[in-house]
């Protein structure tokens, strides 16, 4: 079954980091445009980033540029954000998905920036 | 980085359709054949139901249908029935980034 996984939320103090990850399976994700997409508590969806099947080409919202970096690891079927500086603002679930047109997202990742 | 603009809410009888849009600007709905629509239901994950403003993935009723009139994007759900319940959202691709609408609250009366 195609499927995404996202692993890496929790609970983090304001100025903290966090590691996202995203795993891949049952597709061939070496080929696979990708995306993170959030949904703050009650809200809608915010696109974040997107990353190319090379990673040539890179893009981020306006929110988390300079502060959030998209990476992947063809080897081993893994997406991955970096979140720094977080603020209380990206609380939110984030969510993997996948392709240009985003046919396939995983069941997401809570994050909560609190003190 | 602005949010498409959909309506809060719409709402239909079981078997009446309903219609749902979605307005951007020139920048990226009126610009691009890159519209999707999303279903979600409640604590689930966004499900694509539409995407490149008319195609259906496979598995997507046939009930479901995009369209677009330059810079407005439309959802057009027909033969409502109660699983349609849920929200909708629309986004488009503009240029280096994706923008998001704000989601409509589909009622199945």
């Amino acid at each position: 079954e195609v499927q995404l996984v996202e692993s890496g939320g929790g609970l983090v103090k304001p100025g903290g980091s966090l590691r996202l990850s995203c795993a891949a399976s049952a597709f061939t994700f070496s080929t696979s445009y990708m995306n993170w997409v959030r949904q703050a508590p009650g809200k809608g969806l915010e696109w974040v980033s997107s990353i190319s099947s090379s990673s040539s080409y890179i893009y981020y919202a306006d929110s988390v540029k300079g502060r959030f970096t998209i990476s992947r690891d063809n080897a081993k079927n893994s997406l991955y954000l970096q979140m720094n500086s977080l603020r209380a603002e990206d609380t939110a679930m984030y969510y993997c998905a996948r392709s240009y047109s985003a046919d396939i997202w995983g069941h997401g990742t809570m994050v909560t920036v609190s003190s | 980085q602005s949010a498409l603009t959909q309506p809060p809410s719409a709402s239909g009888s079981p078997g009446q359709s309903v219609t749902i849009s979605c307005t951007g600007t020139s920048n990226d709905v009126g610009n691009y054949n890159y519209v999707s629509w999303f279903q979600q239901h409640p604590g689930k994950a966004p499900k694509l139901m539409i995407y490149e403003v008319t195609e259906r993935p496979s598995g997507v009723p046939d009930r479901f249908s995009g369209s677009k009139s330059g810079n407005t994007a439309s959802l057009t759900v027909s033969g409502l029935q109660a699983d349609d319940e849920a929200d909708y959202y629309c986004s488009s691709y503009a240029g280096s980034n994706v923008v998001f609408g704000g989601g409509t609250k589909l009622t199945v009366l």
